[in-house]
Protein backbone atom coordinates (compact mmCIF):
# COMPACT_ATOMS: atom_id res chain seq x y z
CA UNK A 1 0.00 0.00 0.00
CA UNK A 2 1.17 3.23 -0.75
CA UNK A 3 2.53 5.41 2.02
CA UNK A 4 0.81 8.66 1.24
CA UNK A 5 -2.72 8.25 -0.30
CA UNK A 6 -5.17 11.19 -1.63
CA UNK A 7 -8.69 11.14 -2.47
CA UNK A 8 -9.97 11.89 -5.23
CA UNK A 9 -7.44 11.31 -7.87
CA UNK A 10 -9.84 13.26 -10.14
CA UNK A 11 -12.79 15.76 -9.53
CA UNK A 12 -14.49 18.11 -11.68
CA UNK A 13 -16.78 20.70 -10.00
CA UNK A 14 -18.28 23.90 -10.69
CA UNK A 15 -17.20 27.41 -9.62
CA UNK A 16 -18.51 28.68 -6.41
CA UNK A 17 -18.33 25.26 -4.78
CA UNK A 18 -16.93 23.95 -2.37
CA UNK A 19 -14.71 21.15 -1.89
CA UNK A 20 -12.50 19.33 0.14
CA UNK A 21 -9.41 17.58 -1.20
CA UNK A 22 -7.86 14.74 1.42
CA UNK A 23 -4.42 13.16 2.06
CA UNK A 24 -3.70 10.31 4.70
CA UNK A 25 -0.16 8.70 5.38
CA UNK A 26 1.05 5.79 7.06
CA UNK A 27 5.11 7.02 7.48
CA UNK A 28 4.12 8.35 10.98
CA UNK A 29 5.74 11.46 9.65
CA UNK A 30 4.68 14.92 11.45
CA UNK A 31 5.18 17.37 9.46
CA UNK A 32 2.21 17.66 5.99
CA UNK A 33 2.10 19.86 3.20
CA UNK A 34 -0.11 20.69 0.57
CA UNK A 35 1.29 22.13 -2.75
CA UNK A 36 0.03 22.78 -6.28
CA UNK A 37 1.35 22.18 -9.70
CA UNK A 38 0.57 24.56 -12.39
CA UNK A 39 2.53 23.96 -16.31
CA UNK A 40 5.46 25.67 -15.80
CA UNK A 41 5.28 27.42 -12.44
CA UNK A 42 6.40 23.67 -10.57
CA UNK A 43 5.26 23.48 -7.06
CA UNK A 44 3.96 25.82 -5.18
CA UNK A 45 3.15 25.90 -1.07
CA UNK A 46 -0.17 26.82 -0.45
CA UNK A 47 0.04 25.11 3.54
CA UNK A 48 2.07 23.16 5.75
CA UNK A 49 1.46 21.92 9.29
CA UNK A 50 4.29 20.71 12.02
CA UNK A 51 1.56 18.95 14.01
CA UNK A 52 -2.27 18.76 14.72
CA UNK A 53 -1.68 22.16 16.47
CA UNK A 54 0.66 24.28 14.35
CA UNK A 55 -0.57 25.26 10.62
CA UNK A 56 1.30 27.68 8.35
CA UNK A 57 0.66 29.77 5.55
CA UNK A 58 2.40 28.87 2.42
CA UNK A 59 3.28 31.35 -0.86
CA UNK A 60 0.12 31.13 -1.94
CA UNK A 61 -2.39 30.15 0.75
CA UNK A 62 -5.45 33.00 -0.57
CA UNK A 63 -8.54 31.05 -1.55
CA UNK A 64 -7.65 27.84 0.23
CA UNK A 65 -8.16 26.69 4.40
CA UNK A 66 -6.82 22.94 5.51
CA UNK A 67 -7.45 21.35 8.55
CA UNK A 68 -4.96 18.62 10.48
CA UNK A 69 -7.61 15.90 12.11
CA UNK A 70 -5.12 13.75 13.40
CA UNK A 71 -1.17 13.43 12.61
CA UNK A 72 -1.76 11.03 9.98
CA UNK A 73 -4.83 13.34 8.04
CA UNK A 74 -4.37 16.55 6.34
CA UNK A 75 -7.18 18.16 4.09
CA UNK A 76 -7.25 21.12 1.84
CA UNK A 77 -10.92 22.82 1.23
CA UNK A 78 -11.59 25.35 -1.55
CA UNK A 79 -14.45 27.19 0.10
CA UNK A 80 -15.62 28.75 -3.21
CA UNK A 81 -14.04 26.69 -6.18
CA UNK A 82 -12.38 29.54 -9.25
CA UNK A 83 -11.45 28.26 -12.49
CA UNK A 84 -7.96 29.72 -11.83
CA UNK A 85 -7.88 26.95 -9.30
CA UNK A 86 -8.07 24.52 -11.54
CA UNK A 87 -4.28 22.07 -11.49
CA UNK A 88 -3.04 19.75 -9.59
CA UNK A 89 -2.42 19.21 -6.28
CA UNK A 90 -0.09 17.06 -4.20
CA UNK A 91 0.03 16.37 -0.70
CA UNK A 92 3.91 15.39 0.79
CA UNK A 93 5.25 14.34 4.45
CA UNK A 94 8.36 14.47 6.01
CA UNK A 95 9.60 13.84 9.22
CA UNK A 96 11.25 16.53 11.94
CA UNK A 97 14.36 14.19 11.30
CA UNK A 98 14.45 13.69 7.43
CA UNK A 99 16.54 16.45 6.80
CA UNK A 100 14.12 18.06 4.42
CA UNK A 101 13.39 15.09 2.42
CA UNK A 102 9.72 15.13 1.80
CA UNK A 103 7.31 12.18 0.50
CA UNK A 104 4.77 13.00 -2.11
CA UNK A 105 1.30 11.40 -2.72
CA UNK A 106 -0.21 10.81 -6.34
CA UNK A 107 -2.16 13.96 -6.58
CA UNK A 108 -5.47 15.70 -7.18
CA UNK A 109 -6.48 16.65 -10.33
CA UNK A 110 -8.85 19.48 -10.07
CA UNK A 111 -10.77 21.00 -12.64
CA UNK A 112 -12.99 23.93 -11.84
CA UNK A 113 -15.66 24.77 -14.32
CA UNK B 1 14.51 35.22 -0.37
CA UNK B 2 15.37 31.85 -1.56
CA UNK B 3 14.70 30.90 -5.61
CA UNK B 4 15.21 27.98 -7.81
CA UNK B 5 15.98 28.54 -11.56
CA UNK B 6 15.73 25.69 -14.14
CA UNK B 7 16.81 26.89 -16.90
CA UNK B 8 15.60 24.75 -19.65
CA UNK B 9 11.86 23.75 -19.68
CA UNK B 10 12.27 21.38 -22.16
CA UNK B 11 15.22 19.34 -23.27
CA UNK B 12 15.04 16.83 -25.98
CA UNK B 13 17.30 14.30 -26.85
CA UNK B 14 18.15 10.46 -28.33
CA UNK B 15 18.36 7.71 -26.53
CA UNK B 16 21.58 6.26 -25.61
CA UNK B 17 22.47 10.12 -25.62
CA UNK B 18 24.00 12.39 -22.63
CA UNK B 19 21.97 14.41 -20.96
CA UNK B 20 22.43 17.16 -18.77
CA UNK B 21 19.70 19.44 -17.45
CA UNK B 22 20.53 22.78 -15.23
CA UNK B 23 19.57 24.02 -11.94
CA UNK B 24 20.60 27.31 -9.94
CA UNK B 25 19.41 28.20 -6.76
CA UNK B 26 19.80 31.39 -4.65
CA UNK B 27 20.09 31.74 -1.09
CA UNK B 28 22.06 33.29 1.84
CA UNK B 29 22.83 30.51 4.03
CA UNK B 30 23.73 26.40 3.55
CA UNK B 31 21.10 24.76 1.44
CA UNK B 32 19.81 21.01 1.27
CA UNK B 33 19.75 20.62 -2.82
CA UNK B 34 17.04 17.85 -4.34
CA UNK B 35 15.81 16.13 -7.89
CA UNK B 36 12.78 14.96 -7.48
CA UNK B 37 11.34 13.30 -10.83
CA UNK B 38 7.83 13.04 -11.93
CA UNK B 39 6.92 10.41 -14.08
CA UNK B 40 3.42 10.65 -16.30
CA UNK B 41 0.29 10.79 -14.05
CA UNK B 42 2.30 10.27 -11.32
CA UNK B 43 3.43 12.07 -7.92
CA UNK B 44 6.71 13.69 -7.61
CA UNK B 45 9.54 10.73 -6.33
CA UNK B 46 12.85 11.81 -4.70
CA UNK B 47 15.84 11.31 -7.48
CA UNK B 48 18.86 12.17 -5.30
CA UNK B 49 19.41 15.02 -2.38
CA UNK B 50 23.06 16.51 -1.27
CA UNK B 51 22.71 17.46 1.80
CA UNK B 52 26.81 17.82 3.06
CA UNK B 53 30.11 16.02 2.14
CA UNK B 54 30.63 15.12 -1.23
CA UNK B 55 29.79 17.31 -3.60
CA UNK B 56 28.73 14.33 -6.05
CA UNK B 57 25.61 12.72 -5.57
CA UNK B 58 24.35 9.51 -7.25
CA UNK B 59 21.07 8.07 -7.90
CA UNK B 60 20.47 4.09 -8.23
CA UNK B 61 19.25 4.86 -12.07
CA UNK B 62 22.80 6.69 -13.11
CA UNK B 63 22.09 10.12 -12.72
CA UNK B 64 24.28 11.99 -10.66
CA UNK B 65 24.36 15.68 -9.80
CA UNK B 66 27.12 17.94 -8.32
CA UNK B 67 26.41 20.65 -5.89
CA UNK B 68 28.79 23.74 -6.96
CA UNK B 69 28.74 26.11 -4.68
CA UNK B 70 30.88 29.02 -6.19
CA UNK B 71 28.32 28.97 -8.80
CA UNK B 72 24.76 27.98 -6.77
CA UNK B 73 24.24 25.29 -9.23
CA UNK B 74 22.84 21.81 -8.95
CA UNK B 75 23.06 20.06 -12.21
CA UNK B 76 21.67 16.48 -13.33
CA UNK B 77 23.54 14.40 -15.14
CA UNK B 78 23.34 10.86 -17.18
CA UNK B 79 25.71 9.77 -19.37
CA UNK B 80 23.40 7.74 -21.56
CA UNK B 81 19.51 8.14 -21.60
CA UNK B 82 16.91 5.88 -22.24
CA UNK B 83 13.56 5.96 -23.26
CA UNK B 84 12.16 5.44 -19.46
CA UNK B 85 14.08 8.38 -18.29
CA UNK B 86 11.04 10.18 -19.94
CA UNK B 87 9.72 12.43 -17.46
CA UNK B 88 9.55 15.88 -15.90
CA UNK B 89 12.66 16.83 -13.58
CA UNK B 90 12.03 19.28 -10.49
CA UNK B 91 14.68 20.81 -8.50
CA UNK B 92 14.19 21.98 -4.79
CA UNK B 93 16.20 23.37 -1.98
CA UNK B 94 15.74 23.41 1.51
CA UNK B 95 17.42 26.04 4.00
CA UNK B 96 17.91 23.04 7.49
CA UNK B 97 18.61 26.46 9.45
CA UNK B 98 15.02 27.61 9.22
CA UNK B 99 13.69 24.35 10.91
CA UNK B 100 10.73 24.45 8.28
CA UNK B 101 11.32 21.59 6.04
CA UNK B 102 10.02 23.74 3.31
CA UNK B 103 11.36 23.65 0.10
CA UNK B 104 11.23 25.87 -2.77
CA UNK B 105 10.64 23.89 -6.34
CA UNK B 106 12.36 25.58 -9.84
CA UNK B 107 10.08 25.44 -12.30
CA UNK B 108 10.70 21.76 -13.88
CA UNK B 109 12.17 20.53 -16.69
CA UNK B 110 10.56 18.25 -19.32
CA UNK B 111 12.86 15.68 -20.90
CA UNK B 112 11.95 13.93 -23.86
CA UNK B 113 13.93 10.84 -24.67
CA UNK B 114 13.53 9.98 -28.11
CA UNK B 115 13.87 6.54 -30.42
Amino acid sequence: DADVTQTPRNRITKTGKRIMLECSQTKGHDRMYWYRQDPGLGLRLIYYSFDVKDINKGEISDGYSVSRQAQAKFSLSLESAIPNQTALYFCATSDRASTDTQYFGPGTRLTVL
Amino acid sequence: AQSVTQLDSQVPVFEEAPVELRCNYSSSVSVYLFWYVQYPNQGLQLLLKYLSGSTLVESINGFEAEFNKSQTSFHLRKPSVHISDTAEYFCAVSEPSSNTGKLIFGQGTTLQVKP
